[in-house]
């Protein structure tokens, strides 16, 4: 593993389904950042972790969960996948969650929901 | 509110120099980045600026102004290679990260 991996690469999924998106990073970074990004819209952070333990809301949170139970691992779920979720999503990290810590992005996950 | 503001899109010729302006109001400010992403990518970083002036890496250029609430980003030299959107992002009060919907550049020969 070099980076951050996502899995999967792309789903489609039915409404009403549960689904994890699983990332990964082998940097040691503590901080990672679940974000979706839609055409015309810039990235939008769902939900965040400065360190491991520890998790926070971001700007679009509602019907997304994540945990934080290793420096490694920073799943998203998706506890009753809508429509409306159909998006990419990217797993990113960084050093710390502090000034001037560049972001590192994972490849994306291509999730549709129908 | 928070918002970034960037045009949608831009067009260069080939060997060119374009800037791509950014303006951001953002409760807080600690900096702000600059990303490349090519189509079906992920960002990859170009620059940050957390005080005023010209930050200069390479062919690309990044400037701030922190009393104007202003960046740019300049790419000089342009090569086909640079066709991509360009990710403005400014750093607010909580250290997060206020994204602009980026800007598109198509290079043209």
């Amino acid at each position: 593993i070099a980076g951050i991996t996502q899995a999967p690469t792309s789903q489609i999924l039915a409404a009403g389904r549960r689904m994890t998106l699983r990332c990964t990073q082998d940097m040691r970074h503590n901080a990672m950042y679940w974000y979706r990004q839609d055409l015309g819209l810039g990235l939008r952070l769902i939900h965040y972790s400065n360190t491991a333990g520890t998790t926070g809301k971001g700007e679009v949170p509602d019907g997304y969960s994540v945990s934080r139970a290793n420096t490694d691992d920073f799943p998203l779920t998706l506890a009753s996948a809508v429509p409306s979720q159909t998006s990419v999503y990217f797993c990113a990290s960084s050093e710390g969650g502090g000034v001037g810590n560049e972001q590192f992005f994972g490849p994306g996950t291509r999730l549709t929901v129908l | 509110g928070q918002n970034i503001d960037q045009p949608t899109e831009m067009t260069a010729t080939e060997g060119a120099i374009v800037q791509i302006n950014c303006t951001y109001q953002t409760s807080g400010f600690n900096g702000l980045f600059w990303y490349q992403q090519h189509a079906g990518e992920a960002p990859t970083f170009l620059s940050y600026n957390v005080l005023d002036g010209l930050e200069e890496k390479g062919r690309f250029s990044s400037f701030l102004s922190r009393s104007k609430g202003y960046s740019y980003l300049l790419l000089k030299e342009l090569q086909m290679k640079d066709s991509a959107s360009y990710l403005c992002a400014a750093t607010d009060s909580n250290y997060q990260l206020i994204w602009g919907a980026g800007t598109k550049l198509i290079i043209k020969p």
